[in-house]
């Protein structure tokens, strides 16, 4: 089975631009989460996905946005590129069963963004 | 809110040394707790788990316990090599909050032949 799937690996911008990074889950997989890594803050979660409802938010900006398609494939935007929001940006999918103590997570490899 | 407090990196460890990364949490209810280990240049693997007090997760020769006396999950091997120089994460996850990941800042493991 493959896995979480992100493209592209590594992107430069210029300040002020606007990016779009893609997900794709793994197959069967409902939910997509995306998480912003730094240096200094560390792993935050950005916003979860799941039947194609933004379902949970981190304390981001307005700037960061994202969706997800019917077939669960998901992309995130960034707006207004600033140079903080340089970092990896990791994708992760589940399944999603309900009632279930935890549901495991499936990180992609990232998608390194650098804002010059 | 929620929150992960891990031990400070970077640690560095000889060949067949132990290790141990503390990891205390705060959190309501009762939340399932992770490690995560992340590898130069990769997204990252879970570890091990542990889903209710006194569980123990294990892998891989790793080990942590869910103790909610402390509420604490201490990541454990008793002989490190080369191979687990790596990142690791503690992390923990609630079904009231949509199973959303809050992690801990992520200690850096060098383990020298």
């Amino acid at each position: 089975k493959a896995g979480v799937t992100q493209t592209p690996r590594y992107l430069i911008k210029t300040r002020g631009q606007q990016v779009t990074l893609s997900c794709s889950p793994i197959s069967g997989h409902r939910s997509v989460s995306w998480y912003q890594q730094t240096p200094g803050q560390g792993l935050q979660f950005l916003f979860e996905y799941f039947s194609e409802t933004q379902r949970n938010k981190g304390n981001f900006p307005g700037r960061f946005s994202g969706r997800q398609f019917s077939n669960s494939r998901s992309e995130m935007n960034v707006s207004t590129l600033e140079l903080g929001d340089s970092a990896l940006y990791l994708c992760a999918s589940s399944l999603e069963v309900t009632l279930r103590a935890y549901n495991e997570q499936f990180f992609g490899p990232g998608t390194r963004l650098t804002v010059l | 809110g929620d929150s992960v407090t891990q031990m400070e990196g970077p640690v560095t460890l000889s060949e067949e040394a132990f290790l141990t990364i503390n990891c205390t949490y705060t959190a309501t209810g009762y939340p399932s707790l992770f490690w995560y280990v992340q590898y130069p240049g990769e997204g990252l693997q879970l570890l091990l788990k542990a889903t209710k007090a006194d569980d123990k997760g294990s892998n891989k020769g790793f080990e942590a316990t869910y103790r909610k006396e402390t509420t604490s999950f201490h990541l454990e091997k008793g002989s490190v090599q080369v191979s687990d120089s790596a990142v690791y994460f503690c992390a923990l996850s609630r079904r009231s909050n949509d199973y959303k990941l809050s992690f801990g800042a992520g200690t850096t493991v060098t383990v020298r032949a």
